[in-house]
């Protein structure tokens, strides 16, 4: 079945701790993104990736960082997480970066 | 970033009923596309359109690519409770291929 996976999908944590979102998809999808979703302010993305090892900013890049060593795999790094990054995130492939997939989602918590 | 304006921000309908939303744009898309998100899950594509004019289909589901190129209306015929969730709307500008830019959503709710 193709889909696009993301663990954990619910998490809480605090400030300052390091924590990781995979991204995994299985439809050899060149394209990968990244977004956050808040009431009221819809979709935002984050960070693309066009292809392995091309990675670019999107409109909300702060705080965030990624990596793509691999075509299946997207992960989302947020290196000291703060309170402003609670929300809803979603990872999403597409072989040609509008027809987009989306995982499941992620609910993140800082405290 | 930039972002559509889609309306009606929210909709509540009874079931059987027909309902229309629009998204406009200030600059020239080439693709326009309109999503669906479920409660607790991520959105998932309905329909894409690629051509100034273009009216596609899908189910009970209508959506148009407009004229001037910087509209886009999804349309849908005798409403059921499981058309319940936020309906996006994307397009890709002109300008920059790469990426697309999104409407703020409207939530439809459908009384049975």
């Amino acid at each position: 079945e193709a889909q696009v996976t993301q663990n954990p999908r619910y998490l809480i944590t605090v400030t300052g701790k390091k924590l990781t979102v995979t991204c995994s998809q299985n439809m050899n999808h060149e394209y990968m993104s990244w977004y956050r979703q808040d009431p009221g302010l819809g979709l935002r993305q984050i960070y693309y990736s066009m292809n392995v090892e091309v990675t670019d900013k999107g409109d909300v890049p702060e705080g965030y960082k990624v990596s793509r060593k691999e075509k299946r795999n997207f992960p989302l790094i947020l290196e000291s997480p703060s309170p402003n990054q609670t929300s809803l995130y979603f990872c999403a492939s597409s072989s040609n970066s509008y027809e987009q997939y989306f995982g499941p989602g992620t609910r993140l918590t800082v405290t | 970033g930039q972002q559509l304006n889609q309306s009606p921000q929210s909709m509540f309908i009874q079931e059987g009923e027909d309902v229309s939303m629009n998204c406009t744009s200030s600059s020239i898309f080439n693709t326009w596309l309109w999503y669906k998100q479920e409660p607790g899950e991520g959105p998932v594509l309905l329909i894409a359109l690629y051509k100034a004019g273009e009216l596609t289909s899908n189910g009970r589901l209508t959506a148009q690519f407009g004229i001037t190129r910087k509209d886009s209306f999804l349309n849908i015929s005798a409403s059921i409770p499981s058309d319940v969730g936020i309906y996006f709307c994307a397009g890709r500008n002109a300008g920059n291929n790469r990426k697309l830019i999104w409407g703020l959503g409207t939530s439809l709710a459908v009384n049975p």
